[in-house]
């Protein structure tokens, strides 16, 4: 069965204090490691799509690596507005092609 | 109107009620998706439609019964629900075409749902 999972479950930090997210997963066959965002109220927006190991995709301040069983998502000198919850979520090459099995999150406050 | 819109954004029911939750995609996707969000929990799957034809019913109680009359709206009606059903149920579209789509799902903002 997928897993995956997402660490820390919250995360505060101050502007411009880099730091990464974790997303550990298991999958027999992985097609696409997927971020979003999600800000209170509202539904996730989509970041990020990964493929394969060694992969890295970047957005402003938000980079984005994979190996064959982690992601993470770095953020560099985070904003206020970076604050959310960040979630990950996969699509396994031998399952649905419409399943992405999604982690908890990671609530970050990022505080002026 | 762009994007996925979702109405109504919040609804108070009691458990004999019944109502209905409507989704609009704008993006021209073969693809709807009705997902469960609640607190502490990950994202859970529950219908799936496309081109109107339901391809996925992941063990989801008759309580909730998905309605999709074309490619770009999507219901899901509700009857008798528990307390526990209290959740944001969000809409999602995607374009699906086999090997080579990118698998994105585009969200509304959904509605957030009391049981009383």
């Amino acid at each position: 069965e997928d897993q995956v999972t997402q660490s820390p479950e919250a995360l505060r930090l101050q502007e411009g204090e880099s730091s990464s997210l974790n997303c550990s997963y298991t999958v027999s066959g992985l097609r696409g490691l997927f971020w979003y965002r999600q800000d209170p109220g509202k539904g996730p927006e989509f970041l990020f799509t990964l493929y394969s190991a060694g992969e890295e995709k970047e957005k402003e301040r938000l980079k984005a690596t994979l190996t064959k069983k982690e992601s993470f998502l770095h953020i560099t000198a985070p904003k206020p507005e970076d604050s959310a919850t960040y979630l990950c979520a996969l699509r396994d090459s031998g399952g649905s092609n419409y399943k992405l099995t999604f982690g908890k999150g990671t609530l970050l406050t990022v505080n002026p | 109107e762009t994007g996925v819109t979702q109405t109504p954004r919040h609804l108070v029911m009691g458990m004999t009620n019944k109502k209905s939750l409507k989704c609009e995609q704008h993006l021209g996707h073969n693809a709807m998706y009705w997902y469960k969000q609640s607190a502490k929990k990950p994202l859970e799957l529950m219908f799936v439609y496309n081109f109107k034809e339901q391809t996925e019913n992941n063990s989801v109680p008759s309580r909730f019964s998905p309605e999709c009359p074309n490619s770009s709206h999507l219901f899901l009606h509700l009857h008798t629900l528990q307390p526990e059903d209290s959740a944001l149920y969000l809409c999602a579209s995607s374009q699906v075409t086999g090997s080579s789509d990118t698998g994105e799902l585009f969200f509304g903002e959904g509605s957030r749902l009391t049981v009383l």
